[in-house]
């Protein structure tokens, strides 16, 4: 069955940086493109960008240029989300989800808390 | 960048009930997504291509809607209903959520 299964939670200081990751099974990886969203507590869902999982090629919301990098390791089926110089407004949970159309398949979210 | 304004944001339904949740586009667009989003877990598909349900989805759900304006719609509300509900189109290499509507039982 198709799974996307995400990283552990992480609790960092202001300024410092986090990877999470997205490990996709029980379908061909680079046939389906992944995005990633972001849901601040208490908030609503907003829309990161996503990457072409076939060629790597990644392409980010306006408001996620610069701080944030999505990357793969395509050998492993997995999608990478980094963030850099972490604030206290990137305290989130942050999904990822299986392009088909519409989201079809969702990551069970990694919750990242940045407090100093 | 379109913006999606639900709803209301807010509502509380009887079981039995009947439920719209409003989705309005700021230009046309033509289709619209919903998801389901209960506390503490990840959203789920809904409703795709404006008004098809995503597989499990029971049919008491419906979605229509053309245009700036989508809605979704529960012909008898039920316990396991309450969730929050969103929408979602793409316009302009963009995606885009509706800021979601929460459903309580009455």
């Amino acid at each position: 069955q198709i799974q996307l299964v995400q990283s552990g939670p992480e609790l960092k200081k202001p300024g410092e940086s986090v990877k999470i990751s997205c490990k996709a099974s029980g379908y061909t990886f680079t046939d389906y493109a992944m995005h990633w969203v972001k849901q601040a507590p208490g908030k609503g869902l907003k829309w990161m960008g996503w990457i072409n999982t076939y060629t790597g090629k990644p392409t980010y919301a306006d408001d996620f240029k610069g701080r944030f990098v999505f990357s793969l390791e395509a050998s492993a089926s997995t999608a990478n989300l980094q963030i850099s110089n972490l604030k206290n407004e990137d305290t989130a949970t942050y999904f990822c989800a299986r392009d088909y159309g519409s989201f079809d398949y969702w990551g069970q979210g990694v919750m990242v808390t940045v407090s100093s | 960048e379109i913006v999606l304004t639900q709803s209301p944001t807010t509502m509380a339904a009887s079981p039995g009930e009947k439920v719209t949740i409003t989705c309005r586009a700021s230009s046309s667009v033509s289709y619209m997504h919903w998801y389901q989003q209960k506390p503490g877990a990840s959203p789920k598909p809904w409703i795709y291509d404006t008004s098809k349900l995503a597989s499990g989805v029971p049919n008491r759900f419906s979605g229509s809607g053309s245009g700036t304006s989508y809605s979704l719609t529960i012909s008898s509300m039920e316990t396991e209903d309450t969730a929050t509900y969103y929408c979602q189109q793409w316009s302009s290499n963009s995606w885009t959520f509706g800021g979601g509507t929460k459903l309580e039982l009455k």
